[in-house]
């Protein structure tokens, strides 16, 4: 099984500023993935995060709003850039295992842009 | 593209009593895979079930039963025994493909356990 840790667990944050989340696997993945879950709603895909090659982003989200960072197999982050009030959400990163039915969650990060 | 439906935003269910979620979904892949998570309030993401596209049999996890009807396309969990610790989200998944494609989310079920 793969453990991912993401950093901060939560935050509260001014509109207009930017935050930056941190997904770490404890293995080698080659995917990564990053979902939104806007207050009561369901998990959405933002993009998903292959080492060595840019994101490739939903309908819906753009590089500039949400830019992604792999530079690793192991490591992966995300910014919410100038934030508004419709950005709070919970931000959880994902990555399959190594068996098809095996996909694993971070804790999530709690966003709340004021 | 894939699709998934829950249509059920609540449900409501006794303890000790089984309880029905469905779910619905759309794609022209047959090769896909179909996933049952937990969300508690804390928000972690529990994985309770999986269902192969080509698997012959239903899958099973203790309480949990997944009722595949490939024809129909439904894929509903089945909880028996209801324990006022299932009450959480509940979201229907699927992954079409390879296991590094994403997977996309039915839009949920809040499961309420009646003491």
């Amino acid at each position: 099984s793969a453990v991912i840790s993401q950093k901060p667990s939560r935050d509260i944050c001014q509109r207009g500023t930017s935050l930056t989340i941190q997904c770490q696997v404890d293995s080698q993945v080659t995917m990564m993935f990053w979902y939104r879950q806007q207050p009561g709603q369901s998990l959405t895909l933002i993009a998903t995060a292959n080492q060595g090659s840019e994101a490739t982003y939903e309908s819906g989200f753009v590089i500039d709003k949400f830019p992604i960072s792999r530079p690793n197999l192991t490591f992966s982050t995300l910014t919410v850039s100038n934030m508004s009030p419709e950005d709070s959400s919970i931000y959880l990163c994902s990555v399959p295992g190594s068996r098809y039915y095996e996909q694993y969650f971070g804790p999530g990060t709690r966003l709340t842009v004021t | 593209a894939q699709k998934i439906t829950q249509t059920q935003p609540g449900m409501f269910v006794q303890e000790k009593e089984a309880v029905t979620l469905d779910c619905t979904y759309d794609t022209s892949d047959p090769s896909y895979g179909l996933f049952w998570y937990k969300q508690p309030s804390s928000g972690e993401m529990i994985f309770l079930i999986y269902q192969g596209s080509y698997d012959q049999q239903n899958a099973t996890e203790g309480r949990y039963s997944l009722n595949f009807q490939k024809a129909r396309k439904s894929a509903n969990l089945v909880i028996s025994a209801s324990q006022l610790g299932d009450s959480a989200m509940y979201f229907c998944a699927m992954r079409e493909g390879g296991n590094n494609n994403d997977m996309r989310f039915g839009a949920g079920t809040r499961l309420t356990v009646k003491p």
